[in-house]
């Protein structure tokens, strides 16, 4: 029930962009994106919910095809402080299942 | 507000010791969880609370126990530690509606010889 991420890493310099892909065999209705730096606790980032809602990260964008059940992170213009790993999740029941993550690294 | 905080950040145990990590948060959150995280695997979620009194296991509960006898507090405790359990382990609060952000503890890392 895990989510799958893809790329596992991905290495960027500064001003590249980048695309987090994270797809689910279980309906998704709704994938949390969290990033966490090394050594410190996973942050959010930002909420899709069937509809198209977000809420969330105002340099970060995403989308949500409900019926592909994935999600992808679009992470543009990039800046060093986006390294960290990306780790999507879901819900179901109250229980909550994160992807394996993806490591993002930008050098300058 | 402290947000969600977590005691010890580090311990080293013996195989077959106990011991409880301790979490709370003083956001008024319903939902509050435990998370285990080894290299590769991600965030593996323990153990669940919707409320206080009401808990749940989650994706990996064996051998640790967890309890919610206030809206602010919830303790994770190993009954018998073993190699397995080395990892880093993650406390986290949220409101219960799903669509909300979970906030997390700074975490404790915890090593079993």
């Amino acid at each position: 029930q895990q989510p799958v991420q893809s790329p596992q890493a991905v290495i960027l310099r500064e001003g590249e962009d980048a695309v987090i892909n994270c797809s689910s065999s279980k309906a998704l209705y709704s994938v949390h994106w969290y990033r966490q730096k090394h050594g410190e606790a996973p942050v959010f980032l930002m909420i899709l919910l069937k509809g198209g809602e977000q809420k969330g990260h105002e340099k970060i964008s995403a989308s949500f095809n409900e019926k592909k059940q994935q999600s992808s992170l679009y992470l543009t213009a990039s800046q060093l402080s986006y390294s960290g790993t990306y780790f999507c999740g879901t819900e179901m029941g109250n229980q909550f299942y994160f992807g394996t993550g993806t490591s993002l690294t930008v050098i300058p | 507000n402290a947000g969600v905080t977590q005691t010890p950040k580090f311990q080293v145990l013996k195989t077959g010791q106990s011991m409880t990590l301790q979490c709370a948060q003083d956001m008024n959150h319903e939902y509050m969880s435990w998370y285990r995280q080894d290299p590769g695997m991600g965030l593996r979620l323990i153990h669940y609370s919707v409320g206080a009194g009401i808990t749940d296991q989650g994706e990996v509960p064996n051998g640790y126990n967890v309890s919610r006898s206030t809206t602010e507090d919830f303790p994770l405790r190993l009954l018998s530690a073993a190699p397995s359990q080395t990892s880093v382990y993650f406390c986290a609060s949220s409101y219960l509606d799903s669509y909300n952000e979970q906030f997390f503890g700074p975490g404790t890392r915890l090593t079993v010889l």
